[in-house]
C-alpha cells in the first residue's frame, strides 16, 4: 500500500517553455500532497502544500505564478513549471500524506533538464 | 525557525557493524518522527516511523526516540553495503501538516 506514482521521470524541454508534472496517490487518498525539489547533493527543499479543493501554501521564496499546483482530486496534484529557465533544471519529487500520523509517502520523482 | 539538525557525515562502518545515525529537533512539542533513506538519484523511502520515548524495532533497525532530550536516532545492525546511503531525520510540524526534513547523513558500509 501507499503507492505514490509520478509522471513524467524526466523530461527535457527548452528555455522558455511550460513543463506539467503529475503526482498521483495509487491505492489511497491524499488530501495533502507536498512538492518538493533537489538539487544535487542538496537536501529536500519543501516548495508548497498541495491541499484538495483549495489553493497550495507556498513556501518562502517559491513563485507561486512560477510553479502552479493543482490538487482537482484526492488523488492527483499536479505541478506547472512556467516559462522555464535553465536554472529551473532539478529533482522535482512529490510526496502524499496518509492519515494523521504524518508518514509522507514519496513518489519516484521527475527530473528536469531545461536548455 | 524549527530545525531538525543531523550530522552530513560521510559515515564510514564496515559490513557487518552497527551504524548508529543521529538527530535533534527543535520543536519540543513534537509528536511524530521519521527516518527515510535515500539512495543517490532516487526519492526518499520511508523506513521508520516513532511516536513514543524509548525503542521501536523493525527487523535490523531500531529507531530511538528521547523527548526530553529532543534527540532521535536510527540503529542499523549488521550493516550491509546496499545500506549505503542517505538517511534523513524527519519531524511533523506540529503547527500544520509540515514534515521538516533535516539534511541527511550519508552513510557508507565498507565490504
Amino acid at each position: 500500500g501507499a503507492v505514490v506514482s509520478q509522471h513524467p521521470s524526466w523530461v527535457i524541454c527548452k528555455s522558455g517553455t511550460s513543463v506539467k508534472i503529475e503526482c498521483r496517490s495509487l491505492d489511497f487518498q491524499a488530501t495533502t500532497m507536498f512538492w518538493y525539489r533537489q538539487f544535487p547533493k542538496q537536501s529536500l527543499m519543501l516548495m508548497a502544500t498541495s491541499n484538495e479543493g483549495s489553493k497550495a501554501t507556498y513556501e518562502q521564496g517559491v513563485e507561486k505564478d512560477k510553479f502552479l499546483i493543482n490538487h482537482a482530486s484526492l488523488t492527483l496534484s499536479t505541478l506547472t513549471v512556467t516559462s522555464a529557465h535553465p536554472e529551473d533544471s532539478s529533482f522535482y519529487i512529490c510526496s502524499a500524506g496518509q492519515g494523521i500520523s504524518g508518514e509522507q509517502y514519496f513518489g519516484p520523482g521527475t527530473r528536469l533538464t531545461v536548455t | 525557525q524549527k530545525e531538525v539538525e543531523q550530522n552530513s557525515g560521510p559515515l564510514s562502518v564496515p559490513e557487518g557493524a552497527i551504524a548508529s545515525l543521529n538527530c535533534t529537533y527543535s520543536d519540543r512539542v513534537s509528536q511524530s518522527f521519521f527516518w527515510y533513506r535515500q539512495y543517490s538519484g532516487k526519492s526518499p523511502e520511508l523506513i521508520m516511523s516513532i511516536y513514543s520515548n524509548g525503542d521501536k524495532e523493525d527487523g535490523r533497525f531500531t529507531a530511538q526516540l528521547n523527548k526530553a532530550s529532543q534527540y532521535v536516532s536510527l540503529l542499523i545492525r549488521d550493516s550491509q553495503p546496499s545500506d549505503s546511503a542517505t538517511y534523513l531525520c524527519a519531524v511533523r510540524d506540529t503547527g500544520g501538516f509540515k514534515t521538516i526534513f533535516g539534511a541527511g547523513t550519508r552513510l557508507f558500509v565498507k565490504a
